[in-house]
């Protein structure tokens, strides 16, 4: 079956845009996980869903990022007014339990703010 | 903390020799321990991973080990091929939704 998608795979954008990162998760999964990764870095929590619930959302660094997944599949990663700290790939996750089971991830989108 | 920390850094062997990589973990709630592989511009691929009632697992030439008292783990690779060369990331679950906490990653190369 198909696995995690992402889109776009790469995302270029001028400091101070908006930017929209899309995940889409094998279907039928129940939890979906954001993590950002830095060069060279292992990946770094964000947030996570339980169907179109956000449950945590604790390693967003500002309020500057916000994410959705309101019908309990697709999701968005949100990130306003970028800044240069945000050049990163971002990945996106799914489960097909609520806690405890194997992640699976998508490709990730690699943002770079210029 | 959630630290997860992973030794050593880099890691080169001969072909036909066995690798092995270290992670240590802080929470002593966490219960779910995944290895994953990432290639250069690859998404990260789970490999092996082990929770809390198991002491050691394998499939194939890969295996891992836990030691929760010690409060790290170990990832085993045996007769490694060139295909094997690739960062390897241990990560450890953290909190009642299980969001993963990862090391830094090891670069594992295998020399012809």
């Amino acid at each position: 079956g198909a696995g995690v998608s992402q889109s776009p795979r790469y995302k270029v954008a001028k400091r101070g845009q908006d930017v929209a990162l899309r995940c889409d998760p094998i279907s039928g999964h129940v939890s979906l996980f954001w993590y950002q990764q830095a060069l060279g870095q292992g990946p770094e929590f964000l947030t996570y869903f339980q169907n179109e619930a956000q449950l945590d959302k604790s390693g967003l660094p500002s309020d500057r990022f916000f994410a959705e997944r309101p019908e309990g599949s697709v999701s968005t990663l949100k990130i306003q007014r970028t800044q240069q700290e945000d050049s990163a790939v971002y990945l996106c996750a799914s489960s097909l339990d609520r806690g405890g089971g194997e992640q699976y991830f998508g490709p990730g989108t690699r943002l770079t703010v210029t | 903390g959630e630290n997860v920390e992973q030794h050593p850094s880099t890691l080169s062997v001969q072909e036909g020799d066995s690798a092995v990589i270290k992670c240590t973990y802080s929470d002593s709630a966490s219960n779910y321990f995944p290895w994953y592989k990432q290639e250069l511009g690859k998404r990260p691929q789970l490999i092996i991973d082990i929770r809390s009632n198991v002491g050691e697992k394998k499939d194939q030439r890969i295996a891992v080990t836990l030691n929760k008292t010690a409060k790290h783990f170990s990832l085993h690779i045996t007769e490694t091929q060139p295909e094997d060369s690739a960062v390897y990331f241990c990560a450890a679950s953290i909190g009642g939704n299980n969001r993963l906490a990862f090391g830094k990653g090891n670069q594992v190369v295998v020399i012809p």
